[in-house]
């Protein structure tokens, strides 16, 4: 089993609707979670983080965060071409070193 | 010091042939990680420096890969031997102690084609 899994996606959403991508980690020892927005032939760059349960918002993006089952997602309202990437989401496991998954791969069409 | 800086953006090398990339992390930051990625794949990590000190090395990184933060500030990562298998882009990002709250800053990455 991956330390952090995602949805390879592509996820694909009318402009205007909120995409939703998930993610599940392993190590039941992480605190600290990040998404990253990642475009293509660039580098990541971090949009959110979370780190205690519950929902947290910042402009159009929610974090949510359940640790019981292992669960952490983004949410995009009001999507935009521009959301168009890659999401990877982030986990800080107990060795405190950033594990990344895949990513998942949205579009979002004009 | 506007970021992470890394250098050089793309190398292409001949299999075989040593190759070595920089990397300049935010002059506050005292932690430093290299990742490697290949396509579609997430970030995979390689190792991290406290200060001078290197910390942890992941498995991944073979006896062909060496890491070095001689002064605490910028880091070389070296690959002798390149083999096809290497080609990927190597992320550096640097962080304060603490911060795994606040998460790492990337560099643009130096993109890595073996021939």
């Amino acid at each position: 089993q991956k330390e952090v899994e995602q949805n390879s996606g592509p996820l694909s959403v009318p402009e205007g609707a909120i995409a939703s991508l998930n993610c599940t980690y392993s190590d039941r020892g992480s605190q600290s979670f990040f998404w990253y927005r990642q475009y293509s032939g660039k580098s990541p760059e971090l949009i959110m983080f979370i780190y205690s349960n519950g929902d947290k918002e910042d402009g159009r993006f929610t974090a949510q965060l359940n640790k019981a089952s292992q669960y952490v997602s983004l949410l995009i309202r009001d999507s935009q071409p521009s959301d168009s990437a890659t999401y990877l989401c982030a986990v800080i496991d107990n060795n405190n070193d950033m594990r990344f998954g895949a990513g998942t791969r949205l579009t979002v069409k004009p | 010091d506007t970021g992470v800086s890394q250098d050089p953006r793309h190398k292409i090398t001949k299999r075989g042939q040593n190759v070595t990339f920089r990397c300049d992390p935010i002059s506050e930051h005292n932690r430093l990680y290299w990742y490697r990625q290949t396509l579609g794949q997430g970030p995979e990590f390689l190792t991290y420096f406290q200060n001078e000190a290197q910390l942890e090395k992941s498995r991944l990184l073979s006896d062909r890969f060496s890491a070095e933060r001689p002064k605490g500030s910028f880091s070389t990562l070296e690959i002798q031997r390149t083999e096809q298998g290497d080609s990927a882009m190597y992320l550096c990002a640097s962080s304060l102690p603490g911060t795994g709250t606040y998460g790492y800053t990337f560099g643009s990455g130096t993109r890595l084609t073996v021939v």
